[in-house]
């Protein structure tokens, strides 16, 4: 399994309190991402980083923040959490663009409630 | 952009018979389809790839097999156990582009009945 560690795991909050979620990586991989998981939708990016202090948006990035301060440690936040933002969130990363493809590697998930 | 559709939403299948998912891709620049399987409570991991140069990959029970021309892919299981049961996806994307850009579909959940 790839060296990825996502915390908290869990997390119930409240709508409009700012919830930080954490990635951890341990592969040394340049590329680290942020997606959502919800029914019917499958997986969608929300950010992703091609380096440190450099990152950009994805499809879904509106009310997520991201910063990436170290190689290993991708954060992401949600300023004022909402209802909509409940979800499944799933950290990955992958070496950087290849000519044998682009392989993304996932962490566990982190499973987050706002009511 | 890309579009990946994917079907069907669920399958149920009786232990020791054949799985088959489909998707089908919109972009013909998409050179590379990975699927992943997502255990319960866990991760997508990669289980199989493969690349447009190539019409047929085959791991032990698993396969893949892509028709550029008609821009489908599709993932076999042969023999089915049990533990197959999972949410498989797949997904398009470019060789050589930014992993983030790929496109998934939005997932198959295959039940396997012992």
């Amino acid at each position: 399994d790839a060296g990825i560690t996502q915390s908290p795991r869990h997390k119930v909050t409240e709508t409009g309190t700012p919830v930080t979620l954490r990635c951890h990586q341990t592969e040394n991989h340049r590329y680290m991402y942020w997606y959502r998981q919800d029914p019917g939708h499958g997986l969608r990016l929300i950010h992703y980083s091609y380096g440190v202090k450099d990152t950009d948006k994805g499809e879904v990035s509106d009310g997520y923040s991201v910063s990436r301060s170290k190689t290993e440690d991708f954060l992401l936040t949600l300023e004022s959490a909402t209802s909509s933002q409940t979800s499944v969130y799933f950290c990955a990363i992958s070496e950087g663009p290849r000519p044998t493809g682009n392989t993304i590697y996932f962490g566990e998930g982190s499973w987050l409630t706002v009511v | 952009g890309e579009n990946v559709e994917q079907h069907p939403s669920t399958l149920s299948v009786q232990e020791g018979d054949s799985a088959v998912i489909k998707c089908t891709y919109s972009d013909s620049a998409s050179n590379y389809f990975p699927w992943y399987k997502q255990e319960l409570g866990k991760g997508p991991q990669l289980i199989i790839d493969i690349r447009s140069n190539v019409g047929e990959k085959k791991d032990q029970r698993i396969a893949v097999t892509l028709n550029k021309t008609a821009k489908h892919f599709s993932l076999h299981i042969t023999e089915t156990q049990p533990e197959d049961s999972a949410v498989y996806f797949c997904a398009a994307s470019i060789r050589g582009t930014n992993a983030g850009k790929s496109t998934f579909g939005d997932g198959t959940t295959l039940t396997v009945k012992p």
